[in-house]
């Protein structure tokens, strides 16, 4: 059974930086192809993606919040973490973690339930 | 603003075939990866529907089929329910090695 979940604070302040933890079960990271990534959704608003971590490591980060964004994993932990530096309010959104099992371009089946992430002051 | 072009809403009654449409360019789904679709009900994760060559997750009705062609891909819900009521998303790969959104669209059962 695949599962996904996200921690993380609820509130943070402008400026400050975003850690957020994906903890899941049900597969490993290790896998050849295996990735999970990140995308979050502002309140009423569209899914954007963020990030993308593979079993090789290989990080993939998105364009217009690259300079920003830090994902590694803990395969030990069975563990992917999301750094975001300078948050600002229009960061507000909620987060999720995804598994995609079809390496790069593929399709995020399992999704965490999503952590929502407040900037202000 | 997304990379894929959704329209925001669609409506049918019940019984009916309605289609969603998703356009990108020749760096998404012009370059032939493929289209993927979620629905995501009110205040819960989005759940994959469709994904590859119409492949479809269990317990996912075959009363949803997906279909792609050039720069553009569409969803086509027959026999419409009340239940299909949601947002609708699609995803794809880009060449810039990004994956890529719709702004999504609200299917509306009238």
């Amino acid at each position: 059974q695949v599962t996904l979940r996200e921690s993380g604070p609820a509130l943070v302040k402008p400026t400050q930086t975003l850690t957020l933890t994906c903890t899941f079960s049900g597969f490993s990271l290790t896998t050849s192809g295996m990735c999970v990534g990140w995308i979050r959704q502002p309140p009423g608003k569209a899914l954007e993606w963020l990030a993308v971590i593979d079993a090789d490591d290989d990080k993939y980060y998105s364009a217009s919040l690259k300079t920003r964004l830090t994902i590694s994993k803990d395969t030990s932990k069975d563990e992917v973490v999301l750094t975001m530096t300078d948050m600002d309010p229009v960061d507000t959104a909620t987060y999720y973690c995804a598994r995609n099992p079809a390496a790069v371009a593929g399709y995020f089946d399992y999704w965490g339930q999503g952590t929502l992430v407040t900037v202000s002051s | 603003q997304s990379v894929l072009t959704q329209p925001p809403s669609v409506s049918g009654a019940p019984g009916q075939r309605v289609t969603i449409s998703c356009t990108g360019s020749y760096s998404n789904i012009g370059a032939g990866f493929h289209v993927h679709w979620y629905q995501q009900l009110p205040g819960t994760a989005p759940k994959l529907f469709i994904y590859g060559n119409n492949n479809r997750p269990s317990g996912v009705p075959d009363r949803l089929s997906a279909s792609q062609s050039g720069t553009s891909a569409s969803l086509a819900i027959t026999g419409l329910q009340d239940e299909d009521e949601a947002d609708y998303y699609c995803q794809s790969y880009d060449s810039s090695l990004s994956w890529v959104f719709g702004g999504g669209t609200k299917l509306t059962v009238l």
